[in-house]
């Protein structure tokens, strides 16, 4: 399977501590997004990746929430500090080419259970 | 502010019957792209179909076709020949054209179960 891939699948922490995700998108896509789906909620943007810069920054992404993708391959996405409020599926997607329009292809999602 | 509304939380429809999903949406650009996304139960969401806002041509992929009334700003599924496959959260969701921003606007989403 050469989608894109998610680790960990499931994660349960508790409220200060530190939590860190990893998104393997599809070989070759420059674009990488980050969303978050809360229960009975559809995605929301967080942040986008064109290679290894960071373009767009949803107001969504607090101070406690950091994002990378080093050398334009993986991404990991940081929150430090969990509240319970950041209890949520994190999905990551990613796309190839220079349109809006390209297909953004999602990934398993990560579920962060903040306790 | 860009938002998308599917006013239908719940659907459910018979094995090869039809079944319409209802979006509108609203937003003061002009140039922008539909889409329609599916989401398995614990599985990954996929791309069903989309539709460039400056066509008047409805987009058609197989048993999947919308109905575009840009006017209207609304932008509904129409799945014939329902499959138990076709169980599924359905997303409506847009893009803006031009304005160097890449996210996705997403619906609150309609669950759909196709009754055997």
């Amino acid at each position: 399977d050469t989608g894109v891939s998610q680790d960990p699948r499931h994660k349960i922490t508790k409220r200060g501590q530190n939590v860190t995700f990893r998104c393997d998108p599809i070989s070759e896509h420059n674009r990488l997004y980050w969303y978050r789906q809360t229960l009975g909620q559809g995605p929301e943007f967080l942040t986008y990746f064109q290679n290894e810069a960071q373009l767009e920054k949803s107001r969504l992404l607090s101070d406690r929430f950091s994002a990378e993708r080093p050398k334009g391959s993986f991404s990991t996405l940081e929150i430090q500090r969990t509240e319970q409020g950041d209890s949520a599926m994190y999905l990551c997607a990613s796309s190839f080419g220079s349109g809006v329009t390209d297909t953004q292809y999602f990934g398993p999602g990560t579920r962060l259970t903040v306790l | 502010a860009q938002t998308v509304t599917q006013s239908q939380p719940e659907m459910s429809v018979q094995e090869a019957e039809t079944v319409t999903l209802s979006c509108t949406y609203d937003t003061s650009e002009n140039n922008y792209y539909l889409f329609w996304y599916k989401q398995p139960p614990s599985r990954q969401m996929i791309l069903v179909i989309r539709q460039e806002a400056y066509k008047q041509q409805n987009a058609t992929e197989n048993r999947f076709s919308v109905n575009f009334q840009k006017a209207a700003k609304s932008f509904s599924l129409k799945i014939s020949d329902s499959q138990l496959g076709d169980t599924a959260m359905y997303f409506c969701a847009f893009i803006i054209s031009g304005a160097g921003s890449y996210q996705l606007t997403f619906g609150k989403g309609t669950k759909l179960s196709v009754i055997p």
